[in-house]
């Protein structure tokens, strides 16, 4: 049974840096093919594709935002980590991870597992 | 990479069908045929119904199918059910090796 978790900050200060970390069982970061990925969704609006980690250390990363982003692994803690630099009250949104099954196609990512989902809020 | 152009709405009584556009360029859509669909209901994670265009995971609905035509895809969902009510994205590998999500259709079943 696969389950993944997301935790981290509620409320971050604009500038601050968030990190956030999704913690996963039922399957290892370990087996060929297999990646997590970063969503996150403002309150109300559309999901936004952010990042994805293979089990090679492979990373991809949502072009417009790239250069904020860092997606990182702990294979033997079974979690995968997201920063994101300088955030903004724009940056507000529920941020996901989820399970990317394997796929012929490298950077082609299909989530069938998500997490629950963490509301982070940037505020002053 | 721009987010992928889908109607704001679409409505549909029970027993029908309807089909939800998605439309986006030669770069993502048009390029390749890995599309997918997710359904999320409100206050839950998003659930992939539709991947590789058309093809469904185990477990989805039969009622639910996916296609793809130039730079636009679709999904199509019969015999339509109150359980469907529900938001649905279209997402699509890019030529940036990267994905991009639409921007969401609300599905109101009358």
């Amino acid at each position: 049974q696969i389950t993944l978790k997301e935790s981290g900050p509620t409320l971050v200060k604009p500038t601050q840096t968030l990190t956030l970390t999704c913690t996963f069982s039922g399957f290892s970061l370990s087996t060929s093919g297999v990646g997590v990925g970063w969503i996150r969704q403002p309150p109300g609006k559309a999901l936004e594709w952010l990042a994805l980690i293979y089990w090679d250390d492979d990373k991809r990363y949502s072009p417009s935002l790239k250069s904020r982003l860092t997606i990182t692994k702990d294979t033997s803690k079974n979690q995968v980590v997201l920063t994101v630099t300088n955030m903004d009250p724009v940056d507000t949104a529920t941020y996901y991870c989820a399970h990317s099954r394997i796929t012929m196609i490298r950077g082609v990512s299909y989530f069938d597992y998500w997490g629950q989902g963490t509301l982070v809020t940037v505020s002053s | 990479q721009s987010a992928l152009t889908q109607p704001a709405s679409v409505s549909g009584s029970p027993g029908q069908s309807i089909t939800i556009s998605c439309t986006g360029t030669s770069s993502d859509v048009g390029g390749y045929n890995f599309v997918s669909w997710y359904q999320q209901h409100p206050g839950k994670a998003p659930k992939l119904m539709i991947y590789d265009v058309g093809n469904r995971p185990s477990g989805v609905s039969d009622r639910f199918s996916g296609s793809k035509s130039g730079n636009t895809a679709s999904l199509t969902i019969s015999g339509l059910q109150a359980e469907d009510e529900a938001d649905y994205y279209c997402n699509s590998y890019t030529s940036s090796g990267t994905q991009v999500f639409g921007g969401g259709t609300k599905l109101t079943v009358l």
